[in-house]
């Protein structure tokens, strides 16, 4: 059983697109994130919901939106796809605030063309 | 702004020997923890260390805090081919909502 699980695993668009990312996790963990690694491989949080609640939104353009049904998903809608957005995304979960350290996903690597 | 620098961007060592990256960041911190990743995986976490610990041991690993000088350091014991990867310091500056990662310590084990 995979804790942490996105899709797709990759993800190759057009400019101009919508695309979205989904995540789940069977861990009971009440925080989740979303994570935007670039090629030189620096980890960079996007957002962070707590019991469905955003709490965190770290200057990301708003073309971005994650939503939250419920607290064991995360998906990430992108709009209007640009070649800058070309990275891995990753999703994390954890619980009890992150004292215990995040769980992450195994990635979606999203190429813009 | 990034809150972890990571030292050395690149290591490279024989199986057996032991491997020591190093981690340094900018403001006070609830914890810290190390992260590996494998190539084209998601990041795992490997040990936490709280801001009024020193030192802490999980198997072969070992991991120092030092808060006065806001640096942190992992040490790989008896390393091995599947120790390839890149590792990663991360800080929990308060609340945990965020963890900010350094840039990361390619290491490569080669038999």
């Amino acid at each position: 059983d995979t804790a942490v699980s996105q899709t797709p695993k990759y993800l190759v668009t057009q400019m101009g697109n919508d695309k979205s990312i989904k995540c789940e996790q069977n861990l009971g963990h009440d925080t989740m994130y979303w994570y935007k690694q670039d090629s030189k491989k620096f980890l960079k949080i996007m957002f962070s919901y707590n019991n469905k609640e955003l709490i965190i939104n770290e200057t990301v353009p708003n073309r971005f939106s994650p939503k939250s049904p419920d607290k064991a998903h995360l998906n990430l809608h992108i709009n209007s796809l640009e070649l800058g957005d070309s990275a891995v995304y990753f999703c994390a979960s954890s619980q009890g605030q992150g004292r215990n350290g995040y769980t992450f996903g195994s990635g979606t690597r999203l190429t813009v063309v | 702004s990034q809150q972890g620098e990571e030292d050395p961007q690149a290591l490279s060592i024989q199986e057996g020997e032991n491997a020591t990256m190093n981690c340094s960041y900018k403001t006070s911190i609830n914890n810290l923890q190390w992260y590996r990743q494998n190539s084209g995986r998601g990041l795992v976490h490997l040990i936490l260390i709280r801001s009024n610990e020193r030192e802490k041991h999980s198997g072969r690993l070992r991991v120092t805090l030092d808060t006065s000088k806001k640096s942190s350091s992992l040490l790989i014991t008896a390393s091995r081919a599947a120790d390839t990867a890149s590792y990663f310091c991360a800080t929990d500056t308060g609340g945990g909502n965020k963890l900010t990662f350094g840039t990361g310590t390619q290491l490569k084990v080669e038999l």
